[in-house]
């Protein structure tokens, strides 16, 4: 079993659609938590940070669920430019980044 | 924040050479990782590179194959050494300037195709 798993993709949605995308992970004793999102061909760049308490940004909703050790990542109006990969990524205490494989998105018009 | 400047950008490499891949960081920062992204795939951690010490490598990465150098807080450099067609992927450094736990920022990445 992989250590952090994503939902597999590809999602293509239209314009103006709500999308989640779902990522668990097996170590419990992970202590962050990130989405990164990465344009083809281009290097991974933060998107938001997962807090326990769940945190908004503009159309972007992040939850974590330690109990179920469970993260996602909410989407509202999805536009053309949220077309990209979308990376969860879980820290241990020492720093060790694990990616998951990541969930391409496609918006279409 | 922290700006990386990663280079060659990319490279086509005969089978059997060997290619040096650099990262220079704006800032002084503790500790720089050494990724992996195969085609297709998601990145994997090759070595954590320690200035003034060994580099940690990753279950399933050597030393032999992936020396690491790191003369300085903000430089580093990964050789992919006697590479075959299973090394083609793309090579990425990153650093977290924030301390472990926070945002990390990801050089351009290195194009590597082994022909």
């Amino acid at each position: 079993r992989k250590e952090v798993e994503q939902d597999p993709g590809p999602f293509n949605v239209p314009e103006g659609a709500t999308v989640a995308f779902n990522c668990t992970y097996s170590n419990s004793a992970s202590q962050s938590f990130f989405w990164y999102r990465q344009d083809c061909r281009k290097e991974p760049k933060l998107l938001m940070s997962v807090y326990s308490s769940g945190n908004e940004d503009g159309r972007f909703t992040a939850q974590l669920n330690r109990a179920s050790q469970y993260i996602s990542l909410l989407i509202r109006d999805s536009k053309l430019s949220d077309s990209a990969t979308y990376l969860c990524v879980v820290n241990t205490n020492a720093g060790k980044s694990t990616f998951g494989d990541g969930t391409t998105l496609t918006v279409k018009p | 924040s922290a700006v990386i400047s990663q280079k060659p950008s990319r490279d086509i490499c005969q089978r059997g050479t060997s290619l040096t891949i650099q990262c220079q960081v704006d800032s002084q920062v503790t500790m720089m990782f050494w990724y992996r992204q195969q085609p297709g795939q998601s990145l994997t951690l090759i070595a954590t590179a320690n200035q003034g010490s060994e580099a940690t490598y990753e279950s399933g990465f050597v030393i032999d194959k992936f020396p690491i150098s790191r003369p300085n807080l903000t430089f580093s450099t990964l050789t992919v050494s006697n590479m075959s067609p299973e090394d083609s992927s793309i090579y990425l450094c990153s650093v977290q300037p924030g301390g472990v736990n926070t945002e990390a920022f990801f050089g351009q990445g290195t194009r590597l195709t082994v022909v």
